[in-house]
């Protein structure tokens, strides 16, 4: 079947500019987690659902990031009044199990100029 | 903050060699993932390996774990150029064991 995805794959906005990043996990994968990953360093969490519930946010570097996964499914993380820092590729992963591998998407890579 | 601090940051070497990569951690956890990054396939899942556990096989590679000392190994036997990639370690996020803690990876270029 069909893997993790993410669109857009490139985005490119102005400071300031709200951002809309979605990703369609695999079909039954109960968790969902976004990763931000800076050039030359692994991914650093960002989020974590199970279902529709967001369970941990602690990873979100400011009360400019928000996510959603309303129907258990499909999730949007948005970035408001976007800054130079928040340029990064942004990874979504999902897994069957609270505790399994994680299937990560292609990524979004926002560069904020 | 990272849990996990991979070693060397990079390594070249030719075709059929094998590579090493070590990964050292800081608390104590009950699993622990390798995963491989390259820009064709994105990042991949590669092995999991649980605290009970010391050593494990997939395919040409080999994951050790000590967790008396807090690190492991990734051995990949007689490596081939589309080995590389960098090399991840990940461990939870904390005792929930869900989310992930990335180091900032090993980088292994192989040569034909």
């Amino acid at each position: 079947g069909a893997g993790v995805s993410q669109s857009p794959r490139y985005k490119v906005a102005k400071r300031g500019q709200d951002v809309a990043l979605r990703c369609d996990p695999i079909s039954g994968h109960v968790s969902l987690f976004w990763y931000q990953q800076a050039l030359g360093q692994g991914p650093e969490f960002l989020t974590y659902f199970q279902n529709e519930a967001q369970l941990d946010k602690s990873g979100l570097p400011s009360d400019r990031f928000f996510a959603e996964r309303p129907e258990g499914s499909v999730s949007t993380l948005k970035i408001q009044r976007t800054q130079q820092e928040d340029s990064a590729v942004y990874l979504c992963a999902s897994s069957l199990m609270m505790v399994s591998e994680q299937f990560f998407g292609p990524g979004t890579r926002l560069t904020v100029l | 903050s990272q849990q996990g601090e991979e070693d060397p940051q990079a390594l070249s070497i030719q075709e059929g060699e094998n590579a090493t990569m070590n990964c050292s951690y800081k608390t104590s956890i009950n699993n622990l993932q390798w995963y491989r990054q390259n820009s064709g396939r994105g990042l991949v899942h590669l092995i999991l390996i649980r605290s009970n556990e010391r050593e494990k096989h997939s395919g040409r590679l080999r994951v050790t774990l000590d967790t008396s000392k807090k690190s492991s190994s990734l051995l990949i036997t007689a490596s081939r150029a589309a080995d590389t990639a960098s090399y991840f370690c990940a461990t939870p996020l904390n005792q929930a064991g869900t989310a992930l803690i990335f180091g900032k990876g090993t980088t292994l270029s192989v040569s034909s």
